[in-house]
């Protein structure tokens, strides 16, 4: 398997535009997680889903975030309007349910730049 | 609840000498435990995991960390440290039957030549 695939890897787009970031999760894993990672706050959890039900979005900054997984081999997260606070590296992560073996995978990241 | 207090947020020691970063976590339930690296502009990368088969676990480049339920500690240990250790080191813990992952604020380990 190619791993936790995401894109774009970096996307810089102006303050009020939209903006999607994409994550395809390794076949067969039942949980993916969206996080943001920023100087200030560190890595936060944004969302994640089981068997493409979203189960805990309560990381989720405000309504301009929205994130949606219509199968279980892509995610999408969105941002409209985006502002500039919102620059951060987004990774997505998949993984098997708890248990032996069960850590999380993650992408390579998508460097988002809101000027 | 669950929670992961990663103790020093900088660590740095020079090239060839041990390398100590510190964890400790609070669990309801049989964790699991997890070291994440990360190199500058890269993703997470695994460096080992604990899931209840031995208390001293081994990982990538050389890595070690002990599992320590009496202490609630995951330290992880390196006898030698090398210029490409030098990287952000995240403690992870995930609760069985509860499936977030938590993180820790990370601890950015610098290696001196």
């Amino acid at each position: 398997d190619a791993g936790v695939i995401q894109s774009p890897r970096h996307e810089v787009t102006e303050m009020g535009q939209e903006v999607t970031l994409r994550c395809k999760p390794i076949s067969g894993h039942d949980y993916l997680f969206w996080y943001r990672q920023t100087m200030m706050r560190g890595l936060e959890l944004l969302i994640y889903f089981n068997n493409n039900v979203p189960i805990d979005d309560s990381g989720m900054p405000e309504d301009r975030f929205s994130a949606k997984m219509p199968n279980a081999s892509f995610s999408t997260l969105k941002i409209q309007p985006s502002e500039p606070r919102d620059s951060a590296v987004y990774f997505c992560a998949s993984s098997l349910r708890s248990g032996m073996n069960t850590e999380a995978f993650f992408g390579q990241g998508t460097r988002l730049t809101v000027v | 609840a669950q929670s992961v207090t990663q103790l020093d947020s900088h660590v740095s020691v020079s090239e060839g000498t041990p390398v100590l970063l510190r964890c400790n976590y609070s669990s309801s339930y049989s964790p699991s435990l997890f070291w994440y690296v990360q190199h500058p502009n890269k993703g997470l990368q695994l460096l080992l995991k604990y899931t209840s088969a031995a208390t001293l676990v081994k990982g990538i480049n050389g890595f070690e960390a002990e599992f320590k339920k009496s202490e609630t500690s995951f330290h992880l240990t390196k006898p030698s440290a090398h210029m490409s250790d030098a990287a952000e080191y995240f403690c992870v813990v995930r609760e069985y039957n509860f499936n977030k992952f938590y993180f820790g604020s990370g601890t950015k380990l610098n290696v001196k030549p």
